[in-house]
């Protein structure tokens, strides 16, 4: 079964530093997302990408972040200046319009910790 | 109000019980709904689709009620491994509003 996943699985950086997740989406899919979840709250929105530019974002997602699909398969999200407050599990996510319905497909994570 | 409200929980059930979660949302221009369920320090994964006719896969019956903005999932004979946190999940153009989850623990 195709599945989403992410790299690294652990990051630990110095605040200040830049730091870039990786996910490589399900490859028929369409639109690419990126979440996150502070330890032990809800599930947070960040952005969702589609055709090379960002359709949708939260107000969490300011100057700071950025997304990029470098390649073909590659969705990237950098957080810039990093602090203390960043950490948390970042998760990608990927779907394909089914029937007029988005169902998305979680990548495993990638766990930030900001030092 | 919330975007997406749930059932704060924990539900602490025996094994074979049915149990239901209730959910609503704020924004009357949600276009599709969805149950997913988190296991602890992992990814959440899609559970079932909602749709306003009402959808069940096996033990599992989920509801939707647009005019009251309501959501809904039954679990009929809860298993063990249905132990988890379930999240009520919202969606509006691509942005996805997740309720803060409820905690579910079958027990023997």
């Amino acid at each position: 079964e195709p599945e989403v996943t992410q790299t690294p699985s652990h990051q630990v950086t110095q605040m200040g530093q830049e730091v870039i997740l990786r996910c490589v989406p399900i490859s028929n899919h369409l639109y690419f997302y990126w979440y996150r979840q502070i330890l032990g709250q809800k599930v947070e929105f960040l952005v969702s990408f589609y055709n090379n530019e960002i359709s949708e974002k939260s107000e969490i997602f300011d100057d700071q972040f950025s997304v990029e699909r470098p390649d073909g398969s590659n969705f990237t999200l950098k957080i810039r200046s990093t602090k203390l407050e960043d950490s948390a599990m970042y998760f990608c996510a990927s779907s394909a319009d089914i029937n007029g319905l988005e169902t998305q497909y979680f990548g495993p994570g990638t766990r930030l910790l900001v030092l | 109000r919330k975007e997406v409200e749930q059932d704060p929980g924990p539900f602490n059930v025996p094994e074979g019980a049915t149990v239901a979660f209730n959910c609503t949302y704020s924004n009357s221009a949600s276009q599709s709904f969805f149950w997913y369920r988190q296991d602890c320090r992992k990814e959440p994964k899609l559970l079932m689709s909602v749709y306003s006719s009402g959808n069940e896969d096996g033990r599992f019956t989920a509801q939707l009620n647009r005019a009251s903005q309501y959501i809904s999932l039954l679990i009929r004979d809860s298993k063990l491994s249905d132990s988890a946190t379930y999240l009520c999940v919202v969606n509006l153009n691509n942005d996805m509003r997740f309720g803060a989850g409820t905690r579910l623990t079958v027990k023997p």
